[in-house]
């Protein structure tokens, strides 16, 4: 199985705030590499798929970038609906693998 | 509008089946374009990916549960579904269905599944 890892485990930040998370798989996936948003009590939500395409009818403070093996989800300009747990997922084979989660919160 | 919708038991006993249905409205679950699959979440915890199946009946399983968990689908009734064998409470979990064509892009809402005696 492809194991995924994400930095920081959690942070907080400030509304307003550039925020910066990033996902690394142990083997390559290419570009096969998903963001999503959770909040409590609800599903999560596909933000960024193909690691940097955006998904229609998502904000476009969210962006998705790769960076060698580190694939990185930028919030530029944090808003107060954006405090949430963001996890990554990788679809470059099977079992679907997802990283442990990112919360932000509120500084 | 694409939706999905979990039902089944809330409260299964340990050794015993859990069984859960996954209704899909809005588009066919006889599409060759979409996995239709199974995501839990432990209490507290992140997600795991449980397997998914193709409207021929193709599945794939996380080794971890192969041996317990079947996803099925009946395209008569525009749904899917998930068996999971001898659970214990180490199953404990919400249990989401999903679409995935490029990531898992639609969700259900989640059904909360306790396994007690």
């Amino acid at each position: 199985d492809i194991q995924m890892t994400q930095s920081p485990s959690s942070l907080s930040a400030s509304v307003g705030d550039r925020v910066t998370i990033t996902c690394r798989a142990s083997q390559s996936i290419s570009g096969y590499l998903m963001w999503y948003q959770q909040k409590p009590g609800k599903a999560p939500k596909l933000l960024i798929y193909a690691a940097s395409a955006l998904k229609s009818g998502v904000p476009s403070r969210f962006s998705g970038s790769v960076s060698g093996t580190d694939f990185n989800l930028t919030i530029s300009g944090l808003q107060p609906e954006d405090f949430a747990t963001y996890y990554c997922q990788q679809s470059y084979n099977r079992p679907r693998t997802f990283g442990p989660g990112t919360k932000v919160d509120i500084k | 509008q694409v939706q999905l919708q979990e039902s089944g038991p809330g409260l299964v006993k340990p050794s015993q089946t859990l069984s859960l249905t996954c209704d899909v409205s809005g588009v066919s679950i006889s599409s060759d374009v979409y996995y239709w699959s199974w995501i839990r979440q432990l209490p507290g915890r992140g997600l795991e990916w449980i397997g998914y199946i193709y409207y021929i009946g193709t599945t794939y399983y996380t080794p971890s549960l192969q041996s317990r968990a079947t996803i099925s689908i009946d395209t008569s009734k525009n749904q899917f579904s998930l068996k999971l064998t001898s659970v214990s409470v180490a199953d404990t979990a919400v249990y989401y269905c999903a679409r995935e064509e490029y990531g898992l892009d639609v969700w259900g809402q989640g059904t909360t599944v306790t396994v007690s005696s």
